[in-house]
């Protein structure tokens, strides 16, 4: 069945280093890949998309890349702050949304 | 824009009472999801309308739950009788139908129930 699956359940990261935070995903046929950001009693805040028919793409401070062969997401966050500190979700869209589990990333002072 | 607007943000209940949620999507998006989030199973699509319509309510745990959408800029959420498997946290998302933005969700900030 559908899944989606991240590397790490918690990430920890000296504040100014880039961060680095992984997804898998199992459908070929999926098109249209989002990352959201959630913080503590908040919902989940868009972060950055990213469509099948490119490898990468970049925001402020953050890039996603996509690898379609291996079916592999990932968004990188460059110069990591304390307000980083959340959790990070990747959607994966097919016929629906599938969120992955969630990874949470601890900034270090 | 005021994003996706949820009421209430908590909710406290008893075993057996009725509870109902509600969502006010951003003006002009025309499909609305419902969600619950848990630690143990993360974040589940409970249901999705479109045009005000149930396209996909496959997540929609059992018949104690229903969702309605009587117009574009409103929808509820209903669990009756509420147990307290039911507590989680619940999202309602929307989408918008621009060429710009057609597969991005927007999220509110979630209403948490607790049913004792």
């Amino acid at each position: 069945g559908e899944s989606v699956g991240l590397h790490l359940p918690t990430l920890s990261v000296q504040e100014g280093d880039n961060s680095i935070i992984n997804c898998a995903y199992s459908n070929s046929a999926s098109d249209y890949f989002i990352w959201y950001k959630q913080e503590s009693g908040k919902g989940p805040q868009f972060i950055i998309d990213i469509r099948s028919n490119m490898d990468k793409r970049q925001g402020q401070r953050v890039t996603v890349l996509l690898n379609k062969t291996v079916k592999h997401l990932s968004l990188q966050i460059a110069a990591t702050q304390p307000g980083d500190s959340a959790v990070y979700f990747c959607a994966v869209l097919t016929y629906k949304y599938i969120f992955g589990t969630g990874t949470r990333l601890k900034v270090l002072a | 824009d005021a994003g996706v607007i949820q009421s209430p943000r908590h909710e406290v209940t008893e075993m057996g009472q009725e509870v109902t949620l509600r969502c006010k999507p951003i003006s002009g998006h025309n499909s609305l999801f419902w969600y619950r989030q848990t630690m143990m199973r993360g974040l589940e699509l409970l249901i999705y309308f479109n045009n005000n319509v149930p396209i996909d309510d496959s997540g929609m745990p059992e018949d104690r739950f229903s969702a309605k959408m009587p117009n574009a800029s409103f929808s509820t959420l209903k669990i009756q009788p509420s147990e307290p498997r039911d507590s989680a946290v619940y999202f309602c998302a929307s989408r918008g139908n621009g060429v710009s933005d057609t597969d991005t969700q927007y999220f509110g900030p979630g209403t948490r129930l607790t049913v004792l």
